[in-house]
């Protein structure tokens, strides 16, 4: 079975400065695929990046990059030049491989981010 | 946006009682998903659609059902609410994005007490 581990429940970072959220994985499968969301307290799941298992570069979206380690089974979300809007929770899920039917998504607990000035 | 509504967005109700929610999309996708979030769980999955009349179960099952008659429309039914499924329902469609991955989009979640 699949598992996602955020061991991180709350993180503090200053305005401007950048921040790592940490994920690790534990699965037997080779193809996977692995994604951060941002849920912030209006209660709305938001996609923010995504990584495949054999994807060679880390991912990149703006002001997101994941940190993919396979061999580490991590895939941490660096947040650079924080803004106020980023204060949120994050969630980190990976999904099961892709076999024609659906793509089940097992999620981690969560990060709590609080950005400040 | 992927075009996702669900309602109610909020509702009480009493143990006991049947309770219907309803995940609406106007894209045309094939594949749906009903999750629960709770404190300290993250989200996790209930039910699932691959097409209409394609249902599956997911991690948390036990206590819902799910049908799908349209394309459009994925309905979570619990038959007989109790208070630990109190909680935020999301509905998730599949869409593929740049590269030709497929990622999942949510609804903006139904939030429900039973009392």
């Amino acid at each position: 079975a699949q598992k996602i581990t955020q061991t991180q429940p709350g993180m503090f970072v200053q305005e401007k400065e950048a921040v790592t959220l940490d994920c690790t994985y534990d699965t037997s499968d080779q193809s996977y695929g692995l994604f951060w969301y941002k849920q912030p307290s209006s209660g709305e799941m938001i996609f923010l990046i995504y990584q495949g298992s054999y994807d060679e570069q880390n991912a990149t979206e703006g002001r997101y990059s994941l940190n993919f380690q396979k061999a580490r089974k991590s895939a941490n979300l660096v947040i650079s030049a924080s803004q106020l809007g980023d204060s949120a929770m994050y969630f980190c899920a990976m999904r099961d491989p892709w076999g024609g039917t659906a793509s089940k998504l097992t999620f981690g607990t969560g990060t709590r981010l609080q950005v400040t000035l | 946006d992927a075009g996702i509504t669900q309602s109610p967005r909020h509702k009480v109700t009493e143990t006991g009682t049947p309770v219907t929610l309803r995940c609406h999309q106007t894209e045309n996708h094939r594949y749906m998903y009903w999750y629960r979030q709770d404190p300290g769980h993250g989200l996790r999955l209930i039910h699932y659609s691959y097409g209409v009349k394609d249902t599956d179960k997911g991690e948390v099952s036990d206590g819902y059902s799910v049908s799908r008659s349209k394309t459009e429309d994925f309905l979570l039914t619990l038959e007989s609410a109790t208070s630990s499924q109190t909680s935020v329902y999301f509905c998730a469609i599949s869409e593929p994005f740049s590269g030709g991955q497929e990622t999942q989009y949510f609804g903006p979640g139904t939030r429900l007490l039973v009392l």
